[in-house]
C-alpha cells in the first residue's frame, strides 16, 4: 500500500525541547515537503526538498530545521527557537516534475507545546 | 510572486452542482493550477489540475477561462462528504517547487 505516513498522530511537549517529527513515504517520490497550519488557517511552507540532500527554506523556516539523507523519509526538527510551535504539520510528496507537481499528503502530527 | 483569490466560504444544496472559483491572474504562462480539499483535521487531498483546456476526472471539473486568470471547480453532485475546504494553488515562482495555499474556500453541503 503506497502512501505518507507521518507519526505521531499528536504529540506533547514541554516548552524548550527539540522535537522531531517523522515523515516516510514509499512512493518513490523525489520532492517532498512539510507544511504548518494553525487553526482556521492555510498552509504555510517550512520547508521543501527536491532531491536526496537538497532542501530550501520556504516562508517560514525560522525555528526549525531538516535533512533528507534517503529518498523515502524528510523529518522536521520544531526546535526551542520557534517561537510558537503548537500546530498542525502536514507531510507532502510528489513525483518532483518541474511541470506537473500534485503532492500527496500524510495524515498530519498535532503538535502540543506545553 | 503568482498567488491565487477564493472566496472565503460558499454554501450548496445536496445533490445540486457546487461551483468553487479561483482567480489567479498572476499564472505564469506555461504553470499548471491545482484544487485540493481538505477534510477536517486531515492532510489535503488532491482532486484535479489543468494548463489551459477543461478538466474531468471521477471527483470533478475543471473549467480555465482562455486567459488563465480565473478558474472554476465544479463538483456536479455535491454530497454530504464534500462539505471540506478547496485549495486553489499554483507554483510561486516557475521552476521551484514553493506553492502557496491560502485560506481556500469553505464548501457547506446542505441537506
Amino acid at each position: 500500500d503506497g502512501g505518507i505516513t507521518q507519526s505521531p498522530k499528536y504529540l506533547f511537549r514541554k516548552e524548550g525541547q527539540n522535537v522531531t517529527l517523522s515523515c516516510e513515504q514509499n512512493l518513490n517520490h523525489d520532492a517532498m515537503y512539510w507544511y504548518r497550519q494553525d487553526p482556521g488557517q492555510g498552509l504555510r511552507l517550512i520547508y521543501y526538498s527536491q532531491i536526496v540532500n537538497d532542501f530550501q527554506k520556504g516562508d517560514i523556516a525560522e525555528g526549525y530545521s531538516v535533512s533528507r539523507e534517503k529518498k523515502e523519509s524528510f523529518p522536521l526538527t520544531v526546535t526551542s527557537a520557534q517561537k510558537n510551535p503548537t500546530a498542525f504539520y502536514l507531510c507532502a510528496s510528489s513525483r518532483g516534475t518541474r511541470v506537473i507537481n500534485e503532492q500527496f499528503f500524510g495524515p498530519g502530527t498535532r503538535l502540543t507545546v506545553l | 510572486d503568482a498567488k491565487t483569490t477564493q472566496p472565503p466560504s460558499m454554501d450548496c444544496a445536496e445533490g445540486r452542482a457546487a461551483n468553487l472559483p479561483c482567480n489567479h491572474s498572476t499564472i505564469s504562462g506555461n504553470e499548471y493550477v491545482y484544487w485540493y480539499r481538505q477534510i477536517h483535521s486531515q492532510g489535503p487531498q488532491y482532486i484535479i489540475h489543468g494548463l489551459k483546456n477543461n478538466e474531468t476526472n471521477e471527483m470533478a471539473s475543471l473549467i480555465i477561462t482562455e486567459d488563465r486568470k480565473s478558474s472554476t471547480l465544479i463538483l456536479p453532485h455535491a454530497t454530504l462528504r464534500d462539505t471540506a475546504v478547496y485549495y486553489c494553488i499554483v507554483r510561486v515562482e516557475p521552476g521551484t517547487y514553493k506553492y502557496i495555499f491560502g485560506t481556500g474556500t469553505r464548501l457547506k453541503v446542505l441537506a
